[in-house]
C-alpha cells in the first residue's frame, strides 16, 4: 500500500470548516483513500474513503485531487468532539486475500472554543 | 445495532505470564483483525480471521497467535509476556474480508506488563 503523509498538528476554531490535507504522492490506480479518526483512548472510527470522485457522507467530505496525489477531509462545521487523530490510509483494491490496514502517524487536530 | 465488544477493557500482567483477549464482532460480521497500538511505534496489524481461518499476518513473533470461531467471535494469546507487549490491542471487525469494506474498530483492551 502506498505511503501517506499528514502535518502532524492542525488546529480549528470551532464552527469552522476544518481542511485536513494528506499527500499521497505515490498512489495506484487501484488504491482507495480512506480517512479515519481515534478519539483518546478509544478505537479508530470509520470516517470516509474514495477513489477518484469526491465524496460526501454526514460526517464529511473527501476532495481527491485529479491526479489522485493528493486529498483533503474537510469537516463542515467542527465541534470540539472533532478533537481527535485523524489518518489517511491509501488501500489496495481487495483482491480476494485480506488486506490490512496500516496506519502512519496521523493529524492531531485541536478544536478550540 | 450493536458494535465491536472486547474484553475485559483492561489488564494487568507479570512478565512471563500469558493473556487471552477476547472480541465480539458486529452481528453479521464475519472478518476479525487485530492490532496493537503503541505511542512509540503506532498502529500495527497483528492478523486477520475469515471463517476460523487466518488471512493475513504482520510481522509479530510466533507468540502473539489468535483463533476465530464459528460464530466469528475472536480471541488472542499473548505467550510468555514482555515489557514490551504493554499496548492497547484494538480488534476491528467488518463484513466481508477486510479489503474495501470498513473496519469497525472496539474500544480496545488496554494491557499493562509489570
Amino acid at each position: 500500500d502506498a505511503k501517506t503523509t499528514q502535518p502532524p498538528s492542525m488546529d480549528c476554531a470551532e464552527g469552522r470548516a476544518a481542511n485536513l490535507p494528506c499527500n499521497h504522492s505515490t498512489i495506484s490506480g487501484n488504491e482507495y483513500v480512506y480517512w479515519y479518526r481515534q478519539i483518546h483512548s478509544q478505537g479508530p472510527q470509520y470516517i470516509i474513503h474514495g477513489l477518484k470522485n469526491n465524496e460526501t457522507n454526514e460526517m464529511a467530505s473527501l476532495i481527491i485531487t485529479e491526479d489522485r496525489k493528493s486529498s483533503t477531509l474537510i469537516l463542515p462545521h467542527a465541534t470540539l468532539r472533532d478533537t481527535a487523530v485523524y489518518y489517511c490510509i491509501v488501500r489496495a483494491e481487495n483482491t480476494g486475500t485480506a488486506s490490512k490496514l496500516t496506519f502512519g502517524t496521523g493529524t492531531r487536530l485541536q478544536v478550540t472554543l | 445495532k450493536a458494535g465491536v465488544t472486547q474484553t475485559p477493557r483492561y489488564l494487568i500482567k507479570t512478565r512471563g505470564q500469558q493473556v487471552t483477549l477476547s472480541c465480539s464482532p458486529i452481528s453479521g460480521h464475519r472478518s476479525v483483525s487485530w492490532y496493537q497500538q503503541t505511542p512509540g511505534q503506532g498502529l500495527q496489524f497483528l492478523f486477520e480471521y475469515f471463517s476460523e481461518t487466518q488471512r493475513n499476518k504482520g510481522n509479530f513473533p510466533g507468540r502473539f497467535s489468535g483463533r476465530q470461531f464459528s460464530n466469528s467471535r475472536s480471541e488472542m494469546n499473548v505467550s510468555t509476556l514482555e515489557l514490551g507487549d504493554s499496548a492497547l490491542y484494538l480488534c476491528a471487525s467488518s463484513l466481508l474480508l477486510a479489503g474495501l469494506n470498513e473496519q469497525f474498530f472496539g474500544p480496545g483492551t488496554r494491557l499493562t506488563v509489570l
